[in-house]
């Protein structure tokens, strides 16, 4: 029983092209939430949508722009991919403000390589 | 806006020797404080949380201690084993329906046989 999935694990394009990567969670979160993990492993958010609403947006190129569907899902497209895109992406999602705990499950990841 | 500085970056022991991985925070209204265990490959996981109001938790091998005056918080892993060895991450967050958590940098650990 997969809690977040995401598709595709492994992606390698050229530069300039447009690519979107899907996350899917089944564990009835509002909260999801885009994280890139870059060659140093340094873990930075990009985005979260709570129940389909943008609640977090960092500073991120205008190149990117996640959609959520639903609660269940977010989508991350990224338009004319450039060499520094190449990363680790991984989608979580959470149950925030229930309590203190936020624990954040997160999926397996998407290795995107940029040539 | 909140920084998190974690440290070391890398930590090599001898198995059954203890670790300490320490954070600062910067934001004084932070009162969550998780850690996360990234084994080589796969997603990073929760292992241990501490809110602000508690100075130490405890769960079988691993403990985290906090001094809010400080603003600073540790991870302690005693008896290391093999199966330890990954990257581990402290995160700071404000409880809030953002759920957003602020990473730190993340520390490697090696626990050698």
């Amino acid at each position: 029983d997969t809690a977040v999935s995401q598709t595709p694990k492994y992606l390698v394009t050229q530069m300039g092209n447009d690519k979107s990567i899907k996350c899917e969670q089944n564990l009835g979160h509002d909260t999801m939430y885009w994280y890139k993990q870059d060659s140093k492993k340094f873990l930075k958010i990009m985005f979260s949508y709570n129940n389909k609403e943008l609640i977090i947006n960092e500073t991120v190129p205008n190149r990117f722009s996640p959609k959520s569907p639903d609660k269940a899902h977010l989508n991350l497209h990224i338009n004319s991919l450039e060499l520094g895109d190449s990363a680790v992406y991984f989608c979580a999602s959470s149950l925030p403000g229930q309590g203190y705990r936020n624990e954040q499950f997160f999926g397996p990841g998407t290795r995107l390589t940029v040539l | 806006g909140e920084n998190v500085e974690q440290h070391p970056s890398t930590l090599s022991v001898q198995e059954g020797d203890s670790a300490v991985i320490k954070c600062t925070y910067s934001d004084s209204a932070s009162n969550y404080f998780p850690w996360y265990k990234q084994e080589l490959g796969k997603r990073p996981q929760l292992i241990i949380d501490i809110r602000s109001n508690v100075g130490e938790k405890k769960d079988q091998r691993i403990a985290v201690t906090l001094n809010k005056t400080a603003k600073h918080f540790s991870l302690h892993i005693t008896e290391t084993q093999p199966e330890d060895s990954a990257v581990y991450f402290c995160a700071a967050s404000i409880s809030s329906n953002t759920g957003k958590l602020i990473f730190g940098q993340g520390t490697t650990l090696q626990v050698k046989p």
